[in-house]
């Protein structure tokens, strides 16, 4: 069965200390591997698509790895407004489910 | 704009009360689907479409129908509402499978 588990569950950072948020999942073939961004009360945003292992995407502070178990949310120097929850999706080839992590919730202090 | 539209944004209603919760996406995306979002159980796939007249379960499907006539919308019907429907209801598009998704603006539900 597919299945992704984010780690931590709730991070709180001082602004500009970098952190790197986890996504660990398992799924029958990788078709894609989503990172979304959601601000309380409001849908998610898109922020990454990763396909296969050694795969990196930047967006300004944000930078997302992929490896075979696992993808990584790389926040450096974050600021204020980077605070939202990050949640984590994947979907396999075989059908066209998309299974989401329980997210982590950001805090960036000033 | 490209957006994805659900309406209504709040809603109260009586236990059995039929309901249908509309969603409309004006990018001629091939994709939707919808999803619930609980405190402590994150974001949940109810049902999803990958064309015009094919729909398939999530992992939360249990008192809910959806249909996909057209393909810009996607309506989610709760037949028969019950207290542990009350949640925080999402539709999405995306282009096709595999690709990023674009999310309406949330619908809350309260069933009483």
């Amino acid at each position: 069965e597919d299945q992704v588990t984010q780690s931590p569950e709730a991070l709180r950072l001082q602004e500009g200390e970098s952190s790197s948020l986890n996504c660990s999942y398992t799924v029958s073939g990788l078709r894609g591997l989503f990172w979304y961004r959601q601000d309380p009360g409001k849908g998610p945003e898109f922020l990454f698509t990763l396909y296969s292992a050694g795969e990196e995407k930047e967006k300004e502070r944000l930078k997302a790895t992929l490896t075979k178990k696992e993808s990584f949310l790389h926040i450096t120097a974050p600021k204020p407004e980077d605070s939202a929850t990050y949640l984590c999706a994947v979907q396999g080839y075989q059908g066209g489910k998309l299974i989401f992590g329980q997210g982590t919730e950001l805090s960036v202090k000033p | 704009e490209a957006q994805v539209t659900q309406n209504p944004r709040y809603l109260i209603t009586v236990t059995g009360k039929k309901l249908t919760v509309t969603c409309s996406q004006n990018m001629n995306h091939e994709y939707m689907s919808w999803y619930r979002q609980d405190p402590g159980l994150g974001l949940r796939q109810i049902y999803y479409s990958m064309n015009v007249e094919v729909t398939d379960k999530g992992d939360v499907p249990e008192g809910y129908k959806v249909s996909r006539k057209e393909k810009r919308n996607f309506p989610l019907i709760l037949e028969s509402p019950s207290p542990n429907q009350t949640s925080l209801y999402f539709c999405a598009s995306s282009p096709d499978a595999g690709t990023e998704a674009f999310f309406g603006q949330g619908t809350r539900l309260t069933v009483v």
